[in-house]
C-alpha cells in the first residue's frame, strides 16, 4: 500500500529552527508537496519538489531525496504565526496525491 | 472575495437526510476536487473533475455523488447521511496549465456533523 509518514506533533521555540520530516512509500513518484494548514483553515501551498535537492523560499526550505523516499521542511527564524499543521503529499504514478496526516507544530515564546 | 467559496461553512444534520455542499471558484481553473479531512488522517479524495463533462471517483466515493454544473461550480451530495460522514470537507481547484506543480487552491472548508 501507499504510505506517507510524518511526526504527529513537534514543539519549537520562537526564533529557532525546526525540521519536519516526511518519508513515503508510493507507487511511483511525480512530485512532493508541502502545505501549511492553520487550525480551522484551508491548507495553503508552501513548496514543491520533483528533483533531488533543496528548494529555498524565504524562511522555508524543502529537501527531497527520491532514492531514500524522504523529504523535510525546514523552517528558520520561527515566528508565532508558524504554529500550524504541515502536510506532506506525494503525487504517485497515476498523478494522484497521497497525503500524510500532518505534523502539528507548536511554537513557544 | 475568496477564490474558492464553499457553502455552507457549518452544517448539523440527522442520519438519513440529504445534504448538498456547494463550491464555486473565480480562479478560472479547469480542475476541481472534493476532499474530506478527519483527525489523524490525511486528506482523502472523494471525487474530482477535470472539466464540465468529466467526473471521476476518488479514493472514498461510496455514499457521495457530485455534479459539475459549470466550470466554476462543483457540488457534493450525501444522499442519505450517516454519522461516519461527519468530517471537514474541502473543495479545491487546480490549473491544468499550471506547470508541473499543479498546485491546489482550497476553499475554507465545510464542517458537517451527522447525528
Amino acid at each position: 500500500g501507499q504510505n506517507i509518514d510524518q511526526p504527529t506533533e513537534m514543539t519549537a521555540t520562537e526564533g529557532a529552527i525546526v525540521q519536519i520530516n516526511c518519508t513515503y512509500q508510493t507507487s511511483g513518484f511525480n512530485g512532493l508537496f508541502w502545505y501549511q494548514q492553520h487550525a480551522g483553515e484551508a491548507p495553503t501551498f508552501l513548496s514543491y519538489n520533483v528533483l533531488d535537492g533543496l528548494e529555498e523560499k524565504g524562511r522555508f526550505s524543502s529537501f527531497l531525496s527520491r532514492s531514500k523516499g524522504y523529504s523535510y521542511l525546514l523552517l528558520k527564524e520561527l515566528q508565532m504565526k508558524d504554529s500550524a499543521s504541515y502536510l506532506c503529499a506525494v503525487r504517485d504514478s497515476n498523478y494522484q496525491l497521497i497525503w500524510g496526516a500532518g505534523t502539528k507544530l507548536i511554537i513557544k515564546p | 472575495d475568496a477564490d474558492v467559496t464553499q457553502t455552507p461553512r457549518n452544517r448539523i444534520t440527522k442520519t438519513g437526510k440529504r445534504i448538498m455542499l456547494e463550491c464555486s471558484q473565480t480562479k478560472g481553473h479547469d480542475r476541481m476536487y472534493w476532499y474530506r479531512q478527519d483527525p489523524g488522517l490525511g486528506l482523502r479524495l472523494i471525487y474530482y473533475s477535470f472539466d464540465v463533462k468529466d467526473i471521476n471517483k476518488g479514493e472514498i466515493s461510496d455514499g457521495y455523488s457530485v455534479s459539475r454544473q459549470a466550470q466554476a461550480k462543483f457540488s457534493l451530495s450525501l444522499e442519505s447521511a450517516i454519522p461516519n460522514q461527519t468530517a471537514l470537507y474541502f473543495c479545491a481547484t487546480s490549473d491544468l496549465h499550471g506547470g508541473g506543480a499543479n498546485v491546489l487552491t482550497f476553499g475554507a472548508g465545510s464542517r458537517l456533523t451527522v447525528l
